[in-house]
C-alpha cells in the first residue's frame, strides 16, 4: 500500500528565508506522481507543485522546487524567499499511474515570522 | 464563478438532521471526488465519481449519502450524524480520475460542519 509521512508537524522560518518541507513516501510501483499542495486557514488547498517519478530534472514552480530523490523515496519541497502570506499547512501528495486516487500526508504547518 | 465551489461554507446540525452539502464546478472536468479532513488526521478519500458514476468508495458509512446528477455537481446527503462526523469536507475535481500520474485536482474551499 502506498503511504506519504511528513515528519515536521510544524515549522518556523524567517521571513525572506528559505525552507524545506521533508516527504517521503513508500510504493512499490514503478511510475508514480507527487504532488505538494497548500491549505491556508481558509480551507481551500492550492495545488502547488508536480514531479513525475521518470522525470530526469526536479521541478520549479516560481518560488516553489522540489527535491527530488527517488532512490532515497523523498520529495521535500523547497520554497524560497518565504513571505507572510506562505504561512499555511502543506501537503505532499501521491498518485499512480492507473489512476489510484490521491494518497496525503498527514501535512507540515509553516509559519513565517516577520 | 470560477472553479470548484462549496455550499454551504459552514453547518451546524444535530444528531436527527438531514442536510446536504452542494458542489459544482466550472472546469469541464469528469471526475469529482469528496474528502473528508478531520482534525490531527490526513485526508481522507471519501467517494470518487466519474461521468456520473461512482468508481470508488472506500467503505464509508451508510449516513453519508453521495449524488453526482451531472458531471458538474455532486452532493453530499447526510443523515443520522455522529459528532465524530465533525469536520471539514472537501470537493475536488480533476480531468479524469484515469489515465496517467499527472491529473491534478482542483479542491473547493470546502464546507465545515460541526455535529451537535
Amino acid at each position: 500500500a502506498q503511504k506519504i509521512t511528513q515528519t515536521q508537524p510544524g515549522m518556523f522560518v524567517q521571513e525572506k528565508e528559505a525552507v524545506t518541507l521533508d516527504c517521503t513516501y513508500d510504493t512499490s510501483d514503478p511510475s508514480y506522481g507527487l504532488f505538494w499542495y497548500k491549505q491556508p486557514s481558509s480551507g481551500e488547498m492550492i495545488f502547488l507543485i508536480y514531479q513525475g517519478s521518470y522525470d530526469q530534472q526536479n521541478a520549479t514552480e516560481g518560488r516553489y522546487s522540489l527535491n527530488f530523490q527517488k532512490a532515497r523515496k523523498s520529495a521535500n519541497l523547497v520554497i524560497s524567499a518565504s513571505q507572510l502570506g506562505d504561512s499555511a499547512m502543506y501537503f505532499c501528495a501521491m498518485r499512480r499511474v492507473d489512476g489510484q486516487n490521491f494518497v496525503f500526508g498527514p501535512g507540515t504547518r509553516l509559519s513565517v515570522l516577520p | 464563478e470560477t472553479g470548484v465551489t462549496q455550499t454551504p461554507r459552514h453547518l451546524v446540525m444535530g444528531m436527527t438532521n438531514k442536510k446536504s452539502l452542494k458542489c459544482e464546478q466550472h472546469l469541464g472536468h469528469n471526475a469529482m471526488y469528496w474528502y473528508k479532513q478531520s482534525a490531527k488526521k490526513p485526508l481522507e478519500l471519501m467517494f470518487v465519481y466519474s461521468l456520473e458514476e461512482r468508481v470508488e468508495n472506500n467503505s464509508v458509512p451508510s449516513r453519508f449519502s453521495p449524488e453526482c446528477p451531472n458531471s458538474s455537481h455532486l452532493f453530499l446527503h447526510l443523515h443520522t450524524l455522529q459528532p465524530e462526523d465533525s469536520a471539514l469536507y472537501l470537493c475536488a475535481s480533476s480531468q479524469d480520475h484515469t489515465g496517467g500520474t499527472y491529473n491534478e485536482q482542483f479542491f473547493g474551499p470546502g464546507t465545515r460542519l460541526t455535529v451537535l
